[in-house]
Parts: structure tokens; sequence; C-alpha cells
């Protein structure tokens, strides 16, 4: 497995404003996953973070709100823009260090407040 | 800390009991499954897979067992300790058959798990 780190580990922000989320693998991966889990509730997936192309994202998920960044094999950021309280939630990236195992590992999350 | 019980199932055991956690998924072309275990303030620890070609596959005190006719997956914890309260997700991966969500994992509502000393 990979060694996952997230940052920010938690924050509290204010409704219009935006956070950019940053996540590290300690070795090269070949896919990058975010994923919310909202309060109480199991997780679903955002979007697919592409290595040098515009991430894939899942129904109900736009770029505008979710612009998602990807420079390299062990890095990827998530940002949560013009944050509602509705926004609150935790963030975790993922990733899958195979591509022939689909077996996906994760962070510990950011926990995200919106006041 | 904040709770995710508020709308979960949830299972109360006794320490050194066994434990069956079950989980129903929802496409019938899902061909790779995983339970994870996420505990209070934590990311989801991956614990154990299985793949649609085997219906049973053992880890070390867990099992994971696979049933494809009734779109069914258990995990289940033998002599189960205080340290395994969390909450236990299964996910399933449509692999391939996702066309464009090729490696998406869709994750199962989730089960807390209780066990008292």
């Amino acid at each position: 497995s990979a060694v996952i780190s997230q940052k920010p580990s938690r924050d509290i922000c204010q409704r219009g404003t935006s956070l950019t989320i940053q996540c590290q693998v300690d070795s090269q991966v070949t896919m990058m996953f975010w994923y919310r889990q909202q309060p109480g509730q199991s997780l679903t997936l955002i979007a697919t973070a592409n290595q040098g192309s515009e991430a894939t994202y899942e129904s109900g998920f736009v770029i505008d709100k979710f612009p998602i960044s990807r420079p390299n094999l062990t890095f990827s950021t998530l940002t949560v823009s013009n944050m509602s309280p509705e926004d609150s939630s935790i963030y975790l990236c993922s990733v899958e260090p195979t591509a022939s195992t689909d077996t996906q590992y994760f962070g510990p999350g950011t926990r995200l407040t919106v006041l | 800390g904040e709770s995710v019980g508020l709308h979960l199932p949830t299972l109360s055991v006794q320490e050194g009991d066994n434990s069956i956690i079950n989980c129903a998924y929802s496409n019938s072309a899902s061909d790779y499954f995983i339970w994870y275990k996420q505990e209070s303030g934590k990311g989801p620890q991956f614990i154990i897979d299985i793949r649609s070609n085997m219906d049973k596959r053992q880890g070390q005190r867990v099992t994971v067992l696979l049933n494809k006719t009734v779109k069914h997956l258990s995990l289940q914890i033998a002599a189960t300790q205080p340290g395994d309260s969390a909450v236990y997700f299964c996910a399933e991966n449509m692999g391939n058959a996702g066309g464009t969500s090729y490696g998406k994992l869709t994750f199962g509502q989730g089960t807390i798990l209780t066990v008292h000393p």
C-alpha cells in the first residue's frame, strides 16, 4: 500500500470562500480519486484526478465547483469553491497504486466546516 | 468528535464473539469488492477484498463471503475485540465494465460495529 497525507486535516471556513486541499503520496501511483463523505453518510466519488489532463467528474459534480489538479504521479489538489454550509463534509483522496489490482487506499481526510 | 452514527445501521457484540456484517451491492456487473474499516476521525482502512470469480476469501481473523446470485457480501470477524469498533463499509467496482468509470468504487451505506468489553 501507499502512504497518503492530506493538508489541511481540518478547517473552518466562511461561506463564499474557497479552500484547496492537498493530497501527497509517497510513491508514484497510476490513479488518484477524490471522495466526499457528508456527516453520517457513506463516501461518494467526486472525480478521478488524471495526470496531465482534465479530471473526470461524476454525475452531480462539476469542475467550476470542484476544480482538481494533478501535476504529477504523486500529488493532487481539490478546491472547494464558493463554499456554502452544505459543503461541510470530510473530503478524502484515494490512490490505486497498481492499475492491475483495482485496490484503493485512502488518505486521512480533510474535515471541512463551512459557517 | 463528530458522530457518524446518526444514519447508519448498528451492530453491538461482546468481546470475543464473532461478528457478521452484511452488505447488499447494486450492480451485477461488479467484479471486485472491498471491505473498509473507518475509525472516528480517520480515513477508510483496507481490510480485505474479493473478486467475483471467488465466493470466499480469508484473512487474519476476517473472512469475506460473496453470493453473486443474490448480490450479497458479508464480512465475518472472529473473536471480535474492542479495537474492532468502527464503521465498516463495503465497496464494489465494475472494473472495465464501468466504461469511463473504470476504477470507480461505489460504497454501501456502512455499519457501525460496537464491541463491548
